[in-house]
């Protein structure tokens, strides 16, 4: 069963500060790894799709990255904004040739702060 | 092109009675995708349709739930006999099974459901 660790569960940061977020899947069979930024009591808004046989996707200043052997990935955000402050979620669907689904295994997100 | 919608945004019933939820998505997506959340957790999938045909459903869909997508377009979704543990997000969620950003899931805004 894929079970996926986002770590850490909150973060703080002073506005301006580059920081990465970190995900974990247990299984590394998967098919492409997405996140998302979920702002309070709202609905899920897609940032960027990693599909299986790629390392790294950038969407301005977001860059994330992909290690499937090692059931890896991170999130890069430079230059943090008030703006930022959100709940970041991944998610990862399973490969078609392991008997994979549609659907997407999350993990519980971090909650990020970024401070004026 | 105005994303996936949800109705209602929030639902308010007494434990017992039914409920049902609709989804549009964004239109020319043929699969559509519900998911439940709880405060502090990601979302988990309870089913996924391609067109009208319904070809996953999670073991947390219990007989008191059901989904539908009869013309392929808008998806309904319904609680039957609500109880105290079904009060969560509701996220309905669609996608491209081909083309540009095939296999990447879009959400709606959600339906909030509170039984008491």
């Amino acid at each position: 069963k894929q079970e996926v660790t986002q770590i850490p569960a909150a973060l703080s940061v002073p506005e301006g500060e580059n920081l990465v977020l970190n995900c974990s899947f247990t299984d590394s069979a998967i098919y492409n790894l997405q996140w998302f930024r979920q702002d309070p009591g709202k609905g899920l808004t897609s940032l960027l799709l990693i599909q299986s046989s790629q390392r790294e996707q950038t969407s301005g200043r977001l860059n994330a990255s992909l290690d499937k052997s090692s059931g890896r990935s991170t999130l890069y955000i430079a230059a943090s904004q008030p703006g930022d402050s959100a709940t970041y979620l991944c998610a990862v669907k399973r490969s078609q040739a392991q008997g994979g689904s549609e659907k997407l295994v999350f993990g519980k997100g971090t909650k990020l702060t970024v401070n004026p | 092109d105005t994303g996936v919608s949800q109705n209602p945004r929030h639902k308010i019933t007494k434990r017992g009675q039914n409920v049902t939820f609709r989804c549009d998505p964004i239109s020319e997506h043929n699969r559509l995708y519900w998911y439940r959340q709880t405060l502090g957790q990601g979302p988990e999938f309870l089913t996924y349709f391609q067109n009208e045909a319904q070809l996953e459903k999670s073991r947390l869909l219990s007989d008191r739930f059901s989904a539908e997508r009869p013309k392929g377009s808008f998806s309904t979704l319904e609680i039957q006999r609500t109880e105290q543990g079904d009060s969560a997000m509701y996220l309905c969620a669609s996608s491209l099974a081909m083309g540009a950003h095939w296999n990447e899931q879009y959400f709606g805004p959600g339906t909030r459901l509170t039984v008491t």
